[in-house]
Order: structure tokens, then sequence, then C-alpha cells
């Protein structure tokens, strides 16, 4: 059975860089790894995807080693409005899809 | 603007009496789902709908229902709602399946007394 799992939380000031990685012990060979932010009294919004290696945008950068186990999510230089749940989520089968349970960022000035 | 909404964003209701919460994307999305979020335990998901007449099961599909007769519209049914359904409700859609990006709508909240 997939499980996918992330700290509970973390707390950080502004400026500084951000990493939160998540477990992902049973995913899928061709699934991709997705990371979603949300804040309250709204639907999580789509931050950033990868498959292997490295990927970065504008939001974010996220590192999968080659075994794919894991994923660590990067926000560099954070600001108090990257307060928020980040989720990241694989697939356990099919089109099943398995979130874990959540890291609540802090961010402090 | 591309969206999924939702509806109603807030229900209170009482225990055994049906409802049914309304979920619609202007995406022309193959893929739609409904997940519950609840404290300490994250989204999990409830159904999913690969395309118009297909649906299965998600991690928690018990005391639900839904329906995918138009591919713009996937309502959650309950038909006797209990307490532990009490919960924050999120639709969402994608293009395609598995790996393409989700799009969630705003939630509603569901209180069953």
């Amino acid at each position: 059975l997939a499980k996918t799992t992330q700290p509970i939380s973390m707390d950080s000031y502004e400026g500084q860089e951000v990493n939160i990685t998540c477990s992902h012990n049973n995913i899928a060979t061709n699934d991709y790894i997705t990371w979603y932010q949300q804040f309250p009294s709204q639907g999580p919004r789509f931050i950033i995807q990868g498959y292997k290696t490295k990927v970065t945008n504008e939001v974010a950068s996220l590192f999968i080693p080659a075994d794919r186990k894991s994923s660590t999510l990067s926000l560099p230089r954070v600001s108090l409005s990257d307060t928020a749940v980040y989720y990241c989520l694989s697939r356990e089968y099919g089109n099943k899809l398995v979130f874990g349970a959540g890291t609540i960022l802090r961010v402090k000035s | 603007e591309a969206q999924v909404t939702q509806n109603p964003r807030y229900l209170i209701t009482v225990t055994g009496k049906k409802l049914t919460v309304t979920c619609s994307q202007n995406m022309n999305h193959e893929y739609m789902s409904w997940y519950r979020q609840d404290p300490g335990l994250g989204l999990r998901q409830i159904y999913y709908s690969m395309n118009v007449e297909v649906t299965d099961k998600g991690d928690v599909p018990e005391g639900y229902k839904v329906s995918r007769k138009e591919k713009r519209n996937f309502p959650l049914i309950l038909e006797s709602p209990s307490p532990n359904q009490t919960s924050l409700y999120f639709c969402a859609s994608s293009f395609g399946t598995g790996n393409s990006p989700l799009h969630f709508g705003n939630g509603t909240r569901l209180t069953v007394t």
C-alpha cells in the first residue's frame, strides 16, 4: 500500500530557504511527484511537478533522487505570504491518488 | 475564467437527510475527483472519474455516491449523512489522468448534526 509521508510542521524566518521532504515508498514507475500549496479557505493549488533529478520554476525547485522514493520541495527566500500548508502527491495504482497529510509552514518576520 | 465550482460553500444538515454537493468545471477536463480534508489526515480521495459514465472508488468511498452523466459535472451524494462525514470537501479536475496537475474548487464545509 502506497504511503506518502511528510513532516507535520516547519517554522522559518523571512528570507530563509525552506526544504520540505516527502517520502513515497511505493511510487509507480511512470508516475510524477507533484506538490500543492493551500491557503486557508481555499483549495490546494499546483506548485511544481517532476519525475527525476531537479525541476525549477518561478516559485520553487523540486529535487528527486535516483531511487525516487522521496522528493524535496525547496522554497527560496520565503516571505510571510508563503505561510501555508504544503502537500506532496503520488499515485498508488491506476488513477487513485494519495496525498501526504500536509506540512504546515509558518514563516515569521 | 478556468475554474472548478462547488456548491454550496457551507452546509449544515441533520443525520439521515440526503444531500448533494455539486461540482462543475469549464476546462473540458476528463478526470474529476472528490476529496475530504480532516485535521491531521490531509486530503483523502473519495471517488474519481476518468470520463463520462466511468467512476471508481478512492480511499474512503463508504457512505458516498457519485455520478458522471456529463463531462463537466461530478456531483457528490450523501444518501444518509452521519456525523462522521462532517468535513471539508474538495472537488478537483485535470486533463487526462494521473500526472496532470489538479485544479481544485474552493471547498464545501459540511456539518452533520
